[in-house]
């Protein structure tokens, strides 16, 4: 799976909105760009994917560039529920396995 | 509540022993994983499987074994080839590994294991 490249660390105000940026410069046409997050002690979950159109759910908002190299994660209103890890992950649905590859993630910190 | 149960939440083995980590889940998914994390880092995959009775290394299978026997049940043991297997070990299941969409994967609480 081609590789992405996120902030280590990145921090926000409650009730902010909050953009997380995933560069993934080598991104084929078959892989899909996921988002994961890991709140403290917790296991991963899923956030939202998408392949060329921005995407919206109840939890976020993906913005993907028009060139597929890039992408952003929008939190809307940030609360303290939402402080984690977030992953961007690429992944090529021809990957018999759907195997996911995790990066180090940006550490999300929400301050009061 | 459908969902992936993961027991225990805490392990603790002395060097040398081998011990099971549990999987379970009634989500009738047919894919299961196994990731490893450690301090700081992001998930390795250990092992998958994509269906009853099958299963496949993945980056760092050295020192483990799993089966699946069953549907809903993915144990993992750690064996005493494993140099360091203090970790995080997390459990996860998709609908199916291939052959469609392939959906997300849903992840179990995880079982923090520390050899003494």
């Amino acid at each position: 799976d081609a590789k992405t490249t996120q902030p280590n660390s990145m921090e926000s105000n409650e009730e902010e909105p909050v953009h997380l940026p995933c560069n993934h410069s080598t991104i084929s046409g078959t892989d899909y760009i996921h988002w994961y997050r890991q709140l403290p002690s917790q296991g991963p979950e899923y956030v939202i994917h998408g392949l060329t159109s921005n995407v919206n759910n109840r939890m976020a908002s993906l913005a993907i560039a028009e060139d597929r190299k890039s992408s952003t994660l929008i939190l809307h209103r940030a609360t303290l529920r939402d402080a984690a890890v977030y992953y961007c992950i690429l992944r090529d649905d021809n990957n018999a396995g759907n195997m996911l590859t995790f990066g180090g993630g940006t550490r999300l910190m929400v301050k009061p | 509540d459908g969902g992936i149960t993961q027991s225990p939440k805490y392990l603790f083995r002395k060097e040398g022993q081998n011990v099971t980590l549990s999987c379970e889940q009634n989500l009738n998914h047919d894919a299961m994983y196994w990731y490893r994390q450690d301090p700081g880092q992001g998930l390795r995959l250990i092992y998958y499987s994509q269906i009853v009775n099958d299963f496949q290394k993945g980056d760092i299978a050295e020192g483990y074994s799993v089966s699946r026997e069953k549907k809903e049940s993915f144990p993992l043991t750690v064996t005493s080839a494993q140099k360091n297997p203090t970790a995080f070990y997390l459990c996860a299941s998709s609908i199916r590994a291939s052959g469609g969409p392939l959906g997300e994967q849903f992840f179990g609480p995880g079982t923090r294991l520390t050899v003494l």
